[in-house]
């Protein structure tokens, strides 16, 4: 099975429609993080949660909101939907780490979401 | 803010070696990493510098040069399965002790036969 795990993997919807992208781990870390993905500009954060009670804003959270309902889970809203959010969405997990250690992050396989 | 800049495209041939390079800017920097991502696939860890110098996993190596704000990820021995796009990401502070990459833009390299 694999270790992050989102749904759906594909998702069409309508300007204006609420939309809930999902994030599951069982890699058991602490760390999680929501991206986006639009071509030719790379990875850009949205949000991330060091624990359950730690929510930080990234580059882009604007029209964005996430809920972090456990360790292991951690959904991205997005409350009225606009074709420019039509993109490639990432959840990554990394462990807490300090000191000069890689916070390697794991993605998960992605949702491509349509706004039209 | 931080930036990245390294190359949109590169182009190589099975068995050679290519070098993508990777400038930043950014305050409170802690390292370098970079990121393999397949067609449509989920991005995957490479390498990782945090101190000057070069660091070897098999095939592949990476550089750091703090003072030049510069590294670069080279690849040997080129395989038609490292086609893919790599992007370089600063991991450096945010606020307070937050930290959290910034990825590049991302370098398609493709390997031809």
């Amino acid at each position: 099975d694999a270790d992050v795990t989102q749904t759906p993997r594909n998702r069409i919807t309508k300007t204006g429609k609420r939309i809930m992208l999902e994030c599951s781990q069982t890699k058991g870390h602490d760390r999680m993080y929501w991206y986006r993905q639009d071509p030719g500009l790379g990875l850009r954060l949205i949000y991330y949660s060091f624990d359950v009670k730690d929510i930080n804003k990234g580059e882009i959270s604007d029209g964005y909101s996430v809920s972090r309902q456990a360790q292991a889970k951690f959904s991205l809203s997005l409350e009225s939907a606009i074709p420019n959010q039509t993109a490639l969405y990432f959840c990554a997990t990394s462990d807490r780490s300090g000191g000069l250690s890689t916070d390697t992050q794991y993605f998960g396989p992605g949702t491509r979401l349509t706004v039209l | 803010g931080q930036s990245l800049e390294q190359p949109s495209e590169v182009t190589a041939v099975e068995g050679a070696i290519v070098q993508i390079n990777c400038t930043y800017q950014t305050s409170g920097f802690y390292g370098l990493s970079w990121y393999q991502q397949h067609d449509g696939g989920a991005p995957t860890f490479l390498s990782y510098n945090a101190l000057d110098g070069l660091e070897e996993t098999g095939r592949f190596s990476s550089f750091l040069s703090r003072s030049d704000s510069y590294g670069y990820l080279l690849l040997q021995e080129l395989q038609m399965k490292d086609s893919a796009s790599y992007f370089c990401a600063v991991r450096s502070i945010s606020s307070g002790s937050a930290r959290q990459l910034t990825f590049g833009s991302g370098t398609q390299l493709t390997v031809l036969p």
